[in-house]
């Protein structure tokens, strides 16, 4: 069963024109997140929603917007692309934000940016 | 700031051997949890085994167990009797405990390769 959907798994934008990838969940977990993870290395933290409050890791480019319509649904916007930003995007929820709970993660979206 | 480091980039074991990876943090807190999480390729991150830093016992999930050294601040993955699905990507990752929402911070991974 699947319980965080990426779609699309895999997307291709141009330099400078705007893409949107979401997220869905049916686990209705409190907390999504949208993490970072260029190749070779770790996933990195730009901002997750604890229910509708938004919270923006200090190092997260301006470029990166988030938007959570609803408790299942999260998007990762990304406003002008660079090439710096190809890279793995993955979603991950959980049930609060305390360590104890457990996060889990999408299959992820792999941005090309042209 | 909290940093995790796997020293490892590339492992690898025959199918039914068994094989550690390592990971090494820091951190000034006493109180934190840490995670072994399993990306095979092409599919989702899953969480392999967690350890809460004031639990001495280590995690034993399966096939899956850890060596915990608070001191050393040293959290190894032990896989026992290796399967060919094991392959994958391995993250090591921390994350505080301290009230509210405290990101998990992970190290760059270690590629496993099973050989059968």
């Amino acid at each position: 069963d699947a319980m965080v959907i990426q779609n699309p798994r895999y997307q291709v934008t141009q330099f400078g024109k705007p893409v949107t990838l979401s997220c869905s969940q049916t686990l209705n977990h409190n907390v999504m997140y949208w993490y970072q993870q260029k190749s070779s290395q770790a996933p990195k933290l730009l901002f997750h929603y604890y229910d509708k409050d938004f919270n923006n890791e200090a190092d997260t480019p301006d470029n990166f917007q988030s938007r959570r319509p609803n408790t299942s649904f999260c998007f990762l916007d990304i406003r002008s692309p660079g090439l710096g930003d190809a890279a793995m995007y993955l979603c991950a929820t959980s049930r609060g934000t305390s360590g104890v709970y457990e996060q889990y993660f999408g299959p992820g979206t792999r941005l090309t940016v042209t | 700031a909290q940093t995790v480091t796997q020293s490892q980039p590339e492992m690898s074991v025959q199918e039914a051997e068994t094989v550690t990876l390592s990971c090494t943090y820091d951190t000034s807190e006493s109180d934190y949890y840490l995670f072994w999480y399993k990306q095979p390729p092409s599919r989702q991150m899953i969480l392999v085994i967690r350890q809460e830093a004031y639990k001495q016992q280590n995690a034993t999930e399966n096939r899956f167990s850890v060596n915990f050294q608070k001191a050393a601040k040293s959290f190894s993955l032990k896989i026992s009797d290796s399967q060919l699905g094991d392959a994958a990507m391995y993250f090591c990752a921390y994350r505080s405990a301290e009230p509210g929402n405290t990101p998990l911070v992970f190290g760059k991974g270690t590629r496993l390769s099973v050989i059968a």
